[in-house]
Order: C-alpha cells, then structure tokens, then sequence
C-alpha cells in the first residue's frame, strides 16, 4: 500500500519568513495530494490539494508544488504569520480508487512573533 | 449545515467494556472512514465504507468494528478496548465525484484504562 513520510516533524519560524514542508509518496497510481492544517484541539481541514496533471499550485499565501518523477511533494507558506501556527498533514490517494487517504506524520509549525 | 457529527467528543472508559463512536453525516456522501491520530504517526485509517453495507479494513482495524446500515450513519465499535486504543478519533466523509476533499468531524478523545 502507500506509504507517505513527512519532513521535518517540528519547524519554527520567525514571523514573515517562509515556511516549507515535504512530503515523498510510494505508490506511482496516487494522483492526488491533499494538505490539511490542524489547529491545537480542532478537526484538519483542507487547505490546498493538487492533482497529478498539474506541478504547482497557489492561493494566496499557500502554494504546493509536485513532482511525480521524483515521489514528492511540498508545501511552502510564505510570509508567515502567527496564525499559521499549527499541524500541517500531507496525504496521498489514488481517487478511482474511494479516495483512501494516506498521511504523513505531520509537520508542527511555530510561527514566532 | 453541512455536518459531520460524531459522539462523544470525550470517553473514559475501563478496559474490556464495550463502547461505541457515533459518526453521522447529512451531505449525502458515499464514502466514511474512521481514522486514529497518535503522536507522529499521523492519521491512521480503522476502516473505511463505500457506501451502504459496504465496509473495508484499512491499515490499523484489529480491536475494532463498524456498520453502514445506512448511508448517514458509521459507528465505530470497539468490542473489548485496551490502554493502546488511548487515542483521537476522527471520522471523515467525501462524496464520489466531488473535488472538496475529505470533512472529518470533531473528533472523539478516547482514554482506556
């Protein structure tokens, strides 16, 4: 089955720089690569996703680039804020097949003021 | 509202006594899933359904049941917990066809002892 691993576990930032997290993925079938942000106590939600049929993608501060030659995946937050303080998942899934999630270990990032 | 509703959001309970998670949707989705969340290994899928009767084992179901009688409804059922089913409880819907992602609902913080 998949297998996605998540790097780096923890990751503190000052606020206003950049933040980068990645991703690699097992299965050459996934085709989709959802990111989901986690505050403290809350449920995850989506906050960007790609499919494999594109190799970047942006909204606003977000973007996710992918690369399927490779297996991997990354999620860049720019100009970071407190608020963006948080767990961020990666997941992988191949959608024709029920759309069955697999996640990485998750990232926790600390936005320092 | 479109809702994804689970209960208890907070279950203590004895070793060996039967307990049952709640999860309910109103979107109409096909797909549920229940997954567990433990410190750095991210989410881990229980079981997953594709719809009405239709149940499978995901990556982690030993200790565990659930049941789709109907389409709203996907209880996770553990017939006898132990101290390592201690965990967080999501459970999360996607409708077939729809580019949205997953929805998990609150989840349900669980403590065997």
């Amino acid at each position: 089955g998949e297998n996605v691993e998540q790097h780096p576990s923890t990751l503190s930032v000052q606020e206003g720089d950049s933040a980068v997290i990645k991703c690699t993925y097992s299965d050459s079938a996934s085709n989709y690569f959802p990111w989901y942000k986690q505050e403290l106590g809350k449920r995850p939600q989506l906050i960007i996703d790609i499919r494999s049929n594109v190799g970047e993608k942006k909204d606003q501060r977000i973007a996710v680039t992918l690369n399927k030659t490779a297996k991997h995946f990354s999620l860049h937050i720019t100009e970071t804020q407190p608020e963006d303080s948080a767990v961020y998942f990666c997941a992988a899934s191949y959608e024709a097949a029920g759309n069955k999630l697999t996640f990485g270990g998750g990232t926790r990032v600390l936005v320092k003021p | 509202e479109a809702q994804v509703t689970q209960n208890p959001r907070y279950l203590i309970t004895v070793t060996g006594k039967k307990l049952t998670v709640t999860c309910s949707q109103n979107m109409n989705h096909e797909y549920m899933s229940w997954y567990r969340q433990d410190p750095g290994l991210g989410l881990r899928q229980i079981y997953y359904s594709m719809n009405v009767e239709v149940t499978d084992k995901g990556d982690v179901p030993e200790g565990y049941k659930v049941s789709r009688k109907e389409k709203r409804n996907f209880p996770l059922i553990l017939e006898s917990p132990s101290p390592n089913q201690t965990s967080l409880y999501f459970c999360a819907t996607w409708g077939a066809g729809r580019r949205s992602g997953y929805t998990f609902g609150s989840g349900t913080r669980l403590t065997v002892v």
